[in-house]
């Protein structure tokens, strides 16, 4: 089945301690991007990444890392997480950027304490 | 920068009414604008992917329209169904090749 899997669904963890949400297309798209999502604030973007090796900042980096070693898979890093990225996390990849409709995995709820 | 709007924030219909959702945008510099639906607890379904060049998208039930140079997308949902409630999301992607989204019309289809 074609689909766009992000683990973990949910995760609670302190302030300051690293962790890595994993996000893996089976499609073989280049395209793969990162967004949270919070009451009030909409969908936000992250990261993209157009295609292997390259990723380019979206609306809200700051705190994010993320890396795209293979083409199907594009993890993102929180290097030293802090309450305010309590968030709903979405993964989501297309075949190309500029036509291609967006797949999204179905999310992973991060509370940062 | 792009901002998008999308009014109402909510909707409540009767089953069968045939309805519009509203999306704007500031900046017409687009290369193409989607609508999306959110379930509860789930992720985003793409429905329909509108390119700057078209004019409108169909897919069963739905219809969207551009309109780049007033800054206007219309979703228009025809006979609808409580399986339509939902929350309904515009997003546009933008020379910065950066995509935003409105905040969401949530729609609910009473029986």
């Amino acid at each position: 089945e074609a689909q766009v899997t992000q683990n973990p669904r949910y995760l609670i963890t302190v302030t300051g301690k690293k962790l890595t949400v994993t996000c893996s297309q089976n499609m073989n798209h280049e395209y793969m991007s990162w967004y949270r999502q919070d009451p009030g604030l909409g969908l936000r973007q992250i990261y993209y990444s157009m295609n292997v090796e390259v990723t380019d900042k979206g609306d809200v980096p700051e705190g994010y890392k993320v890396s795209r070693k293979e083409k199907r898979n594009f993890p993102l890093i929180l290097e030293s997480p802090s309450p305010n990225q309590t968030s709903l996390y979405f993964c989501a990849s297309s075949p190309r950027q500029y036509n291609s409709p967006l797949h999204f995995g179905n999310g992973t709820r991060l509370t940062v304490t | 920068k792009q901002e998008v709007t999308q009014i109402p924030a909510a909707l409540s219909v009767p089953e069968g009414e045939n309805l519009v959702l509203n999306c704007s945008f500031t900046d017409s510099a687009i290369y193409n604008l989607q609508w999306f639906r959110q379930d509860p607890g789930k992720g985003l379904t793409s429905l329909l992917l509108i390119q700057s060049s078209q004019r409108e998208q169909t897919s069963g039930r739905l219809n969207a329209s551009l309109d780049k140079s007033s800054g206007r997308s219309t979703l228009y949902i025809a006979a609808s169904q409580p399986g339509d409630s939902a929350t309904y999301l515009c997003a546009v992607l933008g020379g910065s090749e950066k995509l935003v989204f409105g905040k969401g019309t949530k729609l609910t289809v009473n029986p």
